[in-house]
């Protein structure tokens, strides 16, 4: 099993071109969560998807977009980047096919993504 | 879900038994303590989770108090490896309307020396 992939591993924008993070879980998972963290900070929710076909804001939605492809994928898209979305993304994924096992998330290696 | 609060630094030597606290003072009776680490930049890992009663796991153990206001993390014998940032989340049961949704705080930084 790969567990959790993110793609790409590394990307520098300038302000305002647009680009979509890719993440699969290969782990049947229901649900699945991008976060952001910025340098010393920690992770913070920006949309998550309980189950496919649903998807909900986090804590710092603004500026991204979301789209649960399927049960595996789930992608995150920056339409008009910023300085301030310059951070680490990582993308995460949970619950069993029953809907238990929702107590450990696995989470993919990140992206760092710079916008100049 | 309730806040946590932990030092934001400790050292450990190698071989030694690391003890990282966490306050949780508002913790209410449906919630859960759950212990993540992440080393150096890459993805967050699950440690440990508990109610009230102690936890055991291959990794780490949980005390938590009887009044549940506060918990420590043990590593017994620490390791260069576990270097990292641990992080202390409370959160509502597991599998409810919270989704499992994680609230990251700045965690503490544990460095392990040789």
């Amino acid at each position: 099993n790969a567990g959790v992939t993110q793609t790409p591993k590394f990307q520098v924008l300038k302000t305002g071109q647009s680009m979509t993070l890719q993440c699969a879980q290969d782990m049947n998972h229901n649900s699945m969560y991008w976060y952001r963290q910025d340098p010393g900070m920690g992770l913070r929710l920006i949309y998550y998807s309980a189950s496919e076909g649903t998807t909900d804001k986090g804590e710092v939605p603004n500026g991204y977009n979301v789209s649960r492809l399927n049960k595996r994928e789930f992608s995150l898209r920056l339409e008009s980047a910023a300085p301030s979305q310059t951070s680490v993304y990582f993308c995460a994924s949970t619950g069993g096919a029953s809907g238990s096992n929702w107590n450990e998330q696995f989470f993919g290696p990140g992206t760092r993504l710079t916008v100049l | 879900d309730a806040k946590t609060t932990q030092p934001p630094s400790m050292d450990c030597a190698e071989g030694r038994a690391a003890n990282l606290p966490c306050n949780h003072s508002t913790i209410s009776g449906n919630e859960y303590v759950y212990w993540y680490r992440q080393i150096h930049s890459q993805g967050p890992q699950y440690i440990i989770h508990g109610l009230k009663n102690n936890e055991t796991n291959e990794m780490a153990s949980l005390i938590i108090t009887e009044d549940r206001k506060s918990s420590t993390l043990i590593l017994p014998h620490a390791t260069l490896r576990d270097t990292a940032v641990y992080y202390c989340i409370v959160r509502a049961r597991a599998g409810g309307t919270s989704y499992g949704k994680l609230t990251f705080g700045q965690g503490t930084i544990l460095t392990v020396h040789p």
